[in-house]
């Protein structure tokens, strides 16, 4: 079984710090994407990362795959209180996907 | 547009006791997938379809079967309900099977088992 660990698993911050969330695996994935999941809602999808190294960008978050597609990490700049929610990163596996343990984030005004 | 949707939104059962989840998708994906969120443990496979008249089971499958009914619905049926299937259940859909398909999930069942 892949399994895909997450951390930290629980973040506490003040709106404007930044955080880095990390996703690892002893695993090779072909790609990994992250979701994130508001209370009471099922998970969206933020982006997916294909190539080992690559970094990608969507406003403040920055999403970045490991060299040897076994790692990702998500940084959030300058968080905001829209920025809380459970992010959740998984490893493609044959015809599905494999989820991480997740990173409950609360950001505080 | 109602993507995907699950009935019903909560369930109390008492042990022993049957049902079975449903869920549609109105955007003539191919693959539809169900999993289960217990705290901590992020979301486990519990039965997924790639295409039509496919099923295959997932990480957990264990107490649960399913039916591909057509390529819009996708059933997950308990047939004697445990306590340690007390969770939130997600239904989720996607145009192909495989990591470079965006999964679009529904609402979540929460379920509880007495």
């Amino acid at each position: 079984t892949q399994l895909l660990e997450q951390s930290p698993q629980f973040l506490s911050i003040q709106e404007g710090e930044n955080l880095t969330v990390y996703c690892n695996s002893s695993s090779v994935f072909s790609s990994l994407q992250w979701y994130r999941q508001e209370p009471g809602e099922g998970p969206v999808l933020l982006v997916t990362v294909v190539t080992g190294g690559e970094v990608k960008k969507l406003k403040r978050l920055t999403f970045q795959f490991g060299d040897a597609r076994k790692d990702s990490s998500l940084h959030i700049t300058a968080a905001q209180p829209g920025d809380t929610g459970l992010y959740l990163c998984a490893g493609t596996g044959f015809q599905k996907l494999v989820f991480g343990t997740g990173t409950r984030l609360l950001v505080s005004p | 547009n109602a993507g995907v949707t699950q009935t019903p939104k909560f369930q109390v059962l008492k042990t022993g006791q049957s049902m079975t989840l449903q869920c549609a998708q109105d955007m003539n994906h191919n693959s539809m997938y169900w999993y289960r969120q217990d705290p901590g443990m992020g979301l486990r496979l519990i039965y997924y379809s790639a295409s039509e008249g496919t099923t295959d089971k997932g990480e957990v499958p264990n107490g649960y079967n399913v039916s591909r009914l057509n390529k819009r619905e996708f059933s997950l049926r308990l047939e004697s309900a445990a306590p340690s299937q007390t969770s939130v259940y997600f239904c989720a859909s996607s145009r192909g099977a495989g990591g470079l398909y965006e999964q679009y999930f529904g609402p979540g069942t929460r379920l509880t088992v007495t």
